[in-house]
């Protein structure tokens, strides 16, 4: 069955720089969530997209904003990198706002 | 607000026994649900367990079990004779409503288990 597809898996950055992060959701789902987790923590809420609207935001800076596209794949850009920009980020998506989320692979970005 | 408290940050066993992992929940919402994610070292979220609050009949899946007491507020999960491949990170999670009109995952802090040959 197909997943949540992630691009690309790794990415290395050195600070101020910008990174964009993808997200393919498993076809036919609607909705697409963004986790951030840090290193040794749990994943926190970034944003989550509904229709290609944005439904909710949880602690995401505000060098950071998202978007999903009309093919409900989403994209998270991160600007003004920082060191502390560093963790793993993953991307989930379910079919309709309540539905069980299937979580992506993640992206490992390293800010040095 | 909703919270999952693991209270138990590292579990070290030695292979063959068995380990409880604790989870205890907060929530205002009627109706959520909660999960137990598997972390390896490798990075990625393995899905183990979703259950609706609704639904409190403990379940069992080959070596893992969760016990859910909505009395307590509690969803704990068993492995049945550890194996080192079961070292990892666990989490628990709960769906929390959103403002926005979706629904979020918050997790607790993890439970580390290291299983030891």
């Amino acid at each position: 069955a197909a997943g949540v597809i992630q691009s690309p898996r790794h990415l290395i950055k050195e600070k101020r720089e910008t990174a964009t992060l993808k997200c393919y959701p498993i076809p036919r789902h609607d909705t697409v969530y963004w986790y951030q987790q840090g290193p040794g923590q749990d994943p926190q809420f970034l944003i989550s997209f509904y229709e290609k609207m944005q439904s909710d935001k949880g602690s995401i800076p505000d060098r950071f904003s998202a978007q999903q596209f009309s093919d409900y794949h989403s994209e998270l850009n991160m600007s003004s990198l920082e060191l502390g920009d560093s963790a793993l980020y993953f991307c989930a998506s379910s079919l309709g706002a309540y539905n069980e989320q299937f979580f992506g692979p993640g992206t490992r970005l390293t800010v040095l | 607000a909703q919270k999952v408290t693991q209270a138990q940050t590292e579990i070290s066993v030695v292979e063959k026994e068995d380990v409880t992992l604790d989870c205890v929940y907060e929530t205002r919402d009627t109706t959520y649900y909660l999960f137990w994610y598997k972390q390896p070292p490798s990075g990625e979220l393995v899905f183990l367990i979703r259950r609706n609050s609704f639904d409190e009949q403990n379940e069992i899946s080959g070596r893992y079990s969760w016990n859910f007491q909505k009395s307590t507020s509690s969803f704990n999960f068993t492995i049945t004779a550890s194996q080192v491949v079961d070292s990892a990170v666990y989490f628990c999670a709960l769906s929390a409503s959103t403002q926005g009109g979706s629904e979020k995952l918050v997790f607790g802090k993890g439970t580390k288990l290291t299983v030891n040959p």
